[in-house]
């Protein structure tokens, strides 16, 4: 079992409010990334990490942030939630010298109202 | 050249059946093809994965196949049962590289 952990797994919020996803891993892995989801659907790429002090934005325009202060700790913010973020965000990680297997996280369901 | 084109978006297989799911590449830097499993409220899973130097890779009832020449794999399930409903991404990796293509995923539901 991938050693990867996303809190929360849900969060009901109203439209304006900051909210923060957090996502750690023990493994040690050096890439992390953030990938968007509605239910069953397309993996997005929002942001990804080669490494502390890395961070770049993924393929779909997102308007979260992400930091990368320690190896192990991968945190979203979204600084004034919308409706439209209502989302699933999963937290997912590699490491370069590995067989390029990404562990995930179970994910944070994102309500805005 | 960095798509990953999965088929099909959606499959009903009877108890028992084999269910196919196929997607094509089109960056021959890619060198590693994984397939995931994901349950609903869940975060994907490695299922089984493959390397170009080989053209299949069987791990209990779940088969990879792999055309490098046509730039295609594939995902056979056989004795497909209920438990297997989830859906299923393909992707690929390139070694080097700083994130995986992923296809846009196939919603398979097994029938007891």
């Amino acid at each position: 079992e991938a050693d990867i952990y996303q809190t929360p797994r849900y969060l009901v919020i109203g439209t304006g409010k900051k909210i923060t996803l957090e996502c750690s891993q023990t493994m040690g892995h050096d890439k992390m990334y953030w990938y968007q989801q509605d239910p069953g659907m397309e993996l997005h790429l929002i942001h990804y990490s080669y490494g502390v002090n890395s961070t770049e934005k993924g393929d779909l325009s997102s308007e979260s942030t992400v930091s990368r202060i320690r190896t192990e700790h991968f945190p979203l913010t979204l600084e004034s939630a919308r409706p439209s973020h209502t989302s699933q965000y999963l937290c997912a990680s590699t490491w370069a010298g590995g067989t390029g297997e990404l562990f995930f996280g179970e994910g944070s369901r994102l309500t805005v109202l | 050249q960095q798509q990953v084109k999965q088929s099909p978006q959606s499959l009903i297989v009877q108890k028992g059946g084999i269910s196919i799911i196929n997607c094509a590449y089109e960056n021959t830097a890619f060198d590693y093809f994984p397939w995931y499993q994901q349950f609903p409220g869940k975060g994907p899973a490695l299922l089984i994965a493959i390397r170009p130097d080989v053209s299949e890779k069987k791990e209990g009832r779940f088969t990879i196949s792999f055309n490098k020449s046509a730039k295609q794999f594939s995902l056979h399930i056989m004795d497909s049962q209920p438990g297997d409903s989830a859906t299923y991404f393909c992707a690929a990796w390139g070694s080097g590289t700083y994130k995986y293509i992923f296809g846009t995923g196939t919603r398979l539901k097994v029938l007891a």
